[in-house]
């Protein structure tokens, strides 16, 4: 399986910061990312697929960067209602796999 | 707008089987387009694809799980199930179905907990 590793696990910033989550893939996943929301008791919320594409609907300060085994995902401006641990996803292999998760707390 | 719903037990012993049915609304779970699967999360920890099912009847099933794992679908009442065997306290998760575009989940159910527990 290929492993995802997401950094940091856990990151506390302020309204207004720019937040930047890494996700590394143990192999060459070309653009084959997705991240994902999750709040408190909710499921996953797809926001990037295929690493930089917004999903309808999601707000322009979420974006997504990288290929083969580095990938980005950025909040240009935090709001409070991004409170949430994100996941990153990739689909380049099967099984698909998830990072462990960061959680983003408000400071 | 397409909605999921997961229904089963929410309390299953050990060594016996979990079995959970995602209801889909809104959308046909005939599409051509999408296949349809189910995901874990254990309590505080991260998500596990558990393996997905395409209309026709295809499956995939995630190598980890395979032994115990069967996804069956049922066009005519709009719904796919999961089967997991054997179950163990390990097997403990909230339980979401959902529509994947392929490999991509787009669509979620809102979960089911799933205790294992004598």
């Amino acid at each position: 399986d290929i492993q995802m590793t997401q950094s940091p696990s856990s990151l506390s910033a302020s309204v207004g910061d720019r937040v930047t989550i890494t996700c590394q893939a143990s192999q060459d996943i070309s653009n084959y990312l997705n991240w994902y929301q999750q709040k408190p008791g909710k499921a996953p919320k797809l926001l990037i697929y295929d690493a930089s594409n917004l999903e309808t609907g999601v707000p322009s300060r979420f974006s997504g960067s990288g290929s083969g085994t580095d990938f980005t995902f950025t909040i240009s401006s935090l709001q409070p209602e991004d409170i949430a641990t994100y996941y990153c996803q990739q689909y380049d292999n099967l099984p698909p796999t998830f990072g462990q998760g960061t959680k983003l707390e408000i400071k | 707008q397409l909605q999921l719903q997961e229904s089963g037990p929410g309390l299953v012993k050990p060594s016996e089987t979990l079995s959970l049915t995602c209801t889909v609304s809104g959308g046909s779970i005939s599409s051509s387009s999408y296949y349809w699967g189910w995901i874990r999360q254990p309590p505080g920890k991260g998500l596990e694809w558990i393996g997905s099912i395409y209309y026709s009847g295809s499956t995939y099933y995630n190598p980890s799980l395979k032994s115990r794992v069967t996804i069956s679908v049922d066009t005519s009442k709009n719904q796919f199930s999961l089967k997991l065997s054997s179950v163990t306290a390990a097997d403990t998760a909230v339980y979401y179905c959902a529509r994947l575009v392929v490999t991509t989940p787009d669509y979620w159910g809102q979960g089911t907990l799933v205790t294992v527990s004598s």
